[in-house]
């Protein structure tokens, strides 16, 4: 069964902790991604790779920086938690191609205190 | 204005019922349309996919894909107390370079009530 999976389901961290999320694939998939879900507001995208040491910027990067040394491998490092990065963390992955649509995780609920 | 609208609901509807989830959206590139299933504290799966205009059927499960007037829908046939869950939306206008990006509704969530 393929997977995307997410190290941690459940964080807490303390305010000014730098904080990393991981998450690995199976599938060998190209494209990656970084979502944060909140009530309302849905998923929004923070960071995306499309290679290894490749990534980019989604709509809300501020606070966030990403790595990607392997192709299996994507993560999230929160540089000083603050209490409004407290939400789901979801990664996904997707292969190249068009119309495939995305493999998530199980998600990280992040809560910093 | 968003680009993909999504009803938040919550909307519950009695076991058996027949279930109709809409999106709207404003990009005319759009052209490949998902439906991904939420369930509690889970990510995301996804239930459906259509390319283009048209109907796609999977089970009790129908979706719409109306170009013409930015429109989609996902019908649920047959309702179960098991399609509990939060149904969001999904499109892209697909990539010349293969690394597609989906825009995402906000979800709907969704009680079937035994």
């Amino acid at each position: 069964d393929v997977k995307v999976t997410q190290s941690s389901r459940y964080l807490v961290k303390r305010t000014g902790e730098k904080v990393f999320l991981e998450c690995v694939q199976d599938m060998d998939h190209e494209n990656m991604f970084w979502y944060r879900q909140d009530p309302g507001l849905g998923l929004r995208l923070i960071y995306f790779s499309y290679d290894v040491k490749m990534k980019e910027k989604g709509d809300i990067p501020e606070g966030y920086s990403v790595s990607r040394e392997k192709k299996e491998r994507f993560s999230l490092i929160l540089e000083s938690a603050s209490t409004n990065q407290t939400s789901m963390y979801l990664c996904a992955s997707s292969p190249l191609g068009q119309g495939h649509g995305y493999t998530f995780g199980s998600g990280t609920r992040l809560t910093v205190v | 204005q968003k680009e993909v609208e999504q009803d938040p609901g919550p909307l519950s509807v009695p076991e058996g019922a027949i279930v109709s989830l809409n999106c709207t959206y404003s990009n005319s590139a759009f052209q490949y349309f998902m439906w991904y299933r939420q369930y509690s504290r889970k990510g995301p799966e996804l239930l459906m996919y259509t390319y283009s205009s048209g109907n796609k059927e999977d089970g009790r499960f129908t979706a719409q894909v109306d170009k013409s007037s930015k429109y989609i829908s996902l019908f649920i046939r047959d309702s179960q107390p098991s399609d509990s869950a939060t149904y969001l939306c999904a499109m892209s206008a697909g990539s010349n370079f293969g690394n597609e990006k989906l825009t995402f509704g906000t979800g709907t969530r969704l009680t079937i009530i035994p």
